[in-house]
């Protein structure tokens, strides 16, 4: 069966980096794009971008251009997301999710919770 | 960046009844339209595709409709396990952009 595994959660330092995995199991990789969900605590869904699992060219939304990378392991059916200098804003709960040939995220990972604090 | 406007953010009703959410987009996204359910901590799924296309192994009681700006999620006969926080996101243009959500909860 299709299954997202995401990384455990996060406690970090504001100013310090995390990366979190998601990895992807029961369908062809690079058949499909990875896109990256941020949902700060009690909020709604904020897209934050794309990742072209085939030729691996990453695609931001405005707010996270800069200290936000996408990135692959294809090798291991992985899609990585790494926050740079991290801020207390960027506390929340990051999921990838799987988008359908036809435009709509069929399968989500179970979410990573960052949480940033000094 | 196209914005999705969800209403109400709240709505309380007793299970057995027949509820409609609402999303509207800022500008024409014809039937670019999907629906999204949460619960308390966990992943979003998908119930409703293109406005009105059903999800293989969603209930039948979920359906949708609308194109252009307005949009409506339709819930026939409100279950128990339904009282959770739905979303819409339109994949008409980039950026991807969801709806601020709607809070479906026990009156």
């Amino acid at each position: 069966q299709i299954q997202l595994v995401q990384s455990g959660p996060e406690l970090k330092k504001p100013g310090e980096s995390v990366k979190i995995s998601c990895k992807a199991s029961g369908y062809t990789f690079t058949d499909y794009a990875m896109h990256w969900v941020k949902q700060a605590p009690g909020k709604g869904l904020k897209w934050m971008g794309w990742i072209n699992t085939y030729t691996g060219k990453p695609t931001y939304a405005d707010d996270f251009k800069g200290r936000f990378v996408f990135s692959l392991e294809a090798s291991a059916s992985t899609a990585n997301l790494q926050i740079s200098n991290l801020k207390n804003e960027d506390t929340a709960t990051y999921f990838c999710a799987r988008r359908q040939l036809q435009n709509y995220f069929d399968y989500w990972g179970q979410g990573v919770m960052v949480t940033v604090s000094s | 960046d196209i914005m999705l406007t969800q209403s109400p953010a709240t709505l309380s009703v007793t299970p057995g009844e027949s509820i409609s959410l609402s999303c509207r987009a800022s500008q024409s996204i014809s039937t670019n339209l999907h629906w999204y359910q949460q619960k308390p901590n966990e992943s979003p799924r998908v119930l409703i595709k293109y406005a009105s296309q059903t999800i293989s192994g969603i209930p039948s009681r979920f359906s949708g409709s609308g194109s252009g700006t307005d949009f409506t999620l339709n819930i026939n006969r409100v279950e128990p396990e339904d009282f959770s926080v739905y979303y819409c996101q339109q994949s008409n243009s980039w950026p991807r952009t969801f709806g601020s959500g709607t809070k479906l909860e026990i009156k």
